[in-house]
């Protein structure tokens, strides 16, 4: 049973650039959360899709945006590279329907802007 | 004010002793909750969700007060292998009736021989 997997592991890109991110859920997940971690710091929401719409966005610009594909895999999309965009950029798969939400975390994408 | 709240730590303790961390939510509406442990540069992993009864999985006891809007994890005979971050997840209804997550900052544990 396969767990959630990101792409690429690790990244770096010079500002004003852009930058496309990508997940797939675990198996029998159908809602993919991402979040933006920073350097000693918890993990913070950027937005969640379910049904390929985007259903919940954390504080972030719209230099932040996503996609959801009908297999249920996502995209994020950064537009315009800043360097604190810097940090570990986690997807968290669930299920939508579940009584008991949990979240299971992928491994990350390590993004790095000079 | 920031939605979780974690003691920041770092907490240094040796092999064998007893540690609590506490977190506080902001949102009275909060619905569920959760202790995640991260390893240093990987990923967050589900350690165990905190039921209004408080709930135990060995050496790692959770509880939930609603009232004050505040949780703990103790961590029995700590081991050197539980030297991580802890991080406190709370999750909310969003506008679709979905469930968000929230996180604290973590508590970082170094458990020393």
């Amino acid at each position: 049973d396969a767990g959630v997997t990101q792409s690429p592991t690790h990244l770096i890109k010079t500002r004003g650039q852009q930058v496309t991110l990508r997940c797939s859920p675990k198996s029998g997940h159908d809602t993919v959360s991402w979040y933006q971690q920073a350097l000693g710091q918890g993990p913070q929401f950027i937005f969640q899709y379910y049904e390929e719409e985007e259903r919940q966005r954390g504080n972030f610009p719209d230099r932040f945006s996503g996609h959801q594909f009908p297999n249920y895999s996502s995209e994020l999309n950064v537009n315009a590279l800043l360097l604190g965009d810097s940090a570990l950029y986690l997807c968290a798969s669930s299920f939508w329907g579940a009584p008991s939400y949990e979240q299971y975390f992928g491994p990350g994408t390590r993004l790095t802007v000079t | 004010r920031k939605e979780v709240e974690q003691d920041p730590g770092p907490f240094n303790v040796p092999e064998g002793a007893t540690v609590a961390f506490n977190c506080t939510y902001s949102n009275s509406a909060s619905q569920s909750f959760f202790w995640y442990r991260q390893d240093c540069r990987k990923e967050p992993k589900l350690l165990m969700s905190v039921y209004s009864s408080g709930n135990e999985d060995g050496r790692f006891t959770a509880q939930l007060n609603r009232a004050s809007q505040y949780i703990s994890l103790l961590i029995r005979d700590s081991k050197l292998s539980d030297s991580a971050t802890y991080l406190c997840a709370v999750t909310r209804m969003g506008l679709y009736n979905n469930n968000d997550m929230r996180f604290g900052a973590g508590t970082r544990l170094t458990v020393k021989p």
